[in-house]
């Protein structure tokens, strides 16, 4: 199956901070990829989606400035929080889509960032 | 509007069968998933089905679906202590492309 990887895979800093998680897809090309973000014991929270190239489309309420999202090839996606504050400590978790050989388009999830801001 | 609903816990016994159930309400889903998510972890695809399909069996794994009720269930058959996570239900409006609606989540607990 696909793999998709996340780089932190657990982050603590201090807050004003700025934190960057990468997200790749290591054995196909991601023509999209999205950023979730997962609170305790709730359902995972869509926070963007972005194309190879192109500007990323941010969900209603999601602060495009203070969440970064550069998507630089078709492996690779990243998420910068700006300024961290303790209420952006999360589960960030992205996820790319894409088609393997052969089969459909399918949406594919990496391991998740934990974010701690203290 | 969107919704996706999933009953929050499920226990069982080692070697029962589970049955995790999902309803939805827009009745233009073109796909329907199940994901797994184990503590700590991303999610991975379990299954998904075609809103044109009944049901799909996969080794252990049964999905039916019942487009007229907009309803969909997940059956784990001898289920497992490896089996204990959290199951999403997720249904997809356009076409394999399209983003997705996840449910809650039912955290199933498999007891020894």
């Amino acid at each position: 199956g696909a793999v998709v990887s996340q780089h932190p895979s657990w982050v603590i800093c201090k807050s004003g901070t700025s934190v960057k998680i990468e997200c790749r897809s290591l054995d196909f090309q991601a023509t999209t990829m999205f950023w979730y973000r997962q609170f305790p014991k709730q359902s995972l929270m869509l926070m963007a989606t972005s194309n190879e190239g192109s500007k990323a489309t941010y969900e209603q309420g999601v602060e495009k400035d203070k969440f970064l999202i550069n998507h630089a090839s078709l492996t690779l996606s990243t998420l910068t929080v700006t300024s961290a504050h303790p209420e952006d400590s999360s589960f960030y978790i992205c996820s790319a889509r894409g088609v393997l050989a052969g089969g459909p388009y399918e949406q594919y999830f990496g391991p998740g960032t934990r974010l701690t801001v203290t | 509007g969107e919704d996706v609903e999933q009953s929050l816990f499920l226990s069982v016994r080692e070697g029962d069968s589970s049955v995790i159930n999902c309803t939805y309400t827009d009745s233009s889903s073109t796909y329907l998933y199940w994901y797994k998510q184990e503590p700590g972890a991303g999610l991975q695809l379990l299954t998904y089905i075609f809103s044109n399909m009944d049901m799909k069996q996969d080794q252990r794994l049964t999905v039916l679906l019942n487009k007229k009720d907009k309803h969909l269930s997940l059956r784990i058959a001898d289920t497992q202590t490896g089996d204990s996570a959290i199951y999403f239900c997720a249904e997809s409006m356009g076409g394999s492309q399209g983003n997705l609606i996840f449910g809650k989540g039912t955290k199933l607990s498999v007891k020894p």
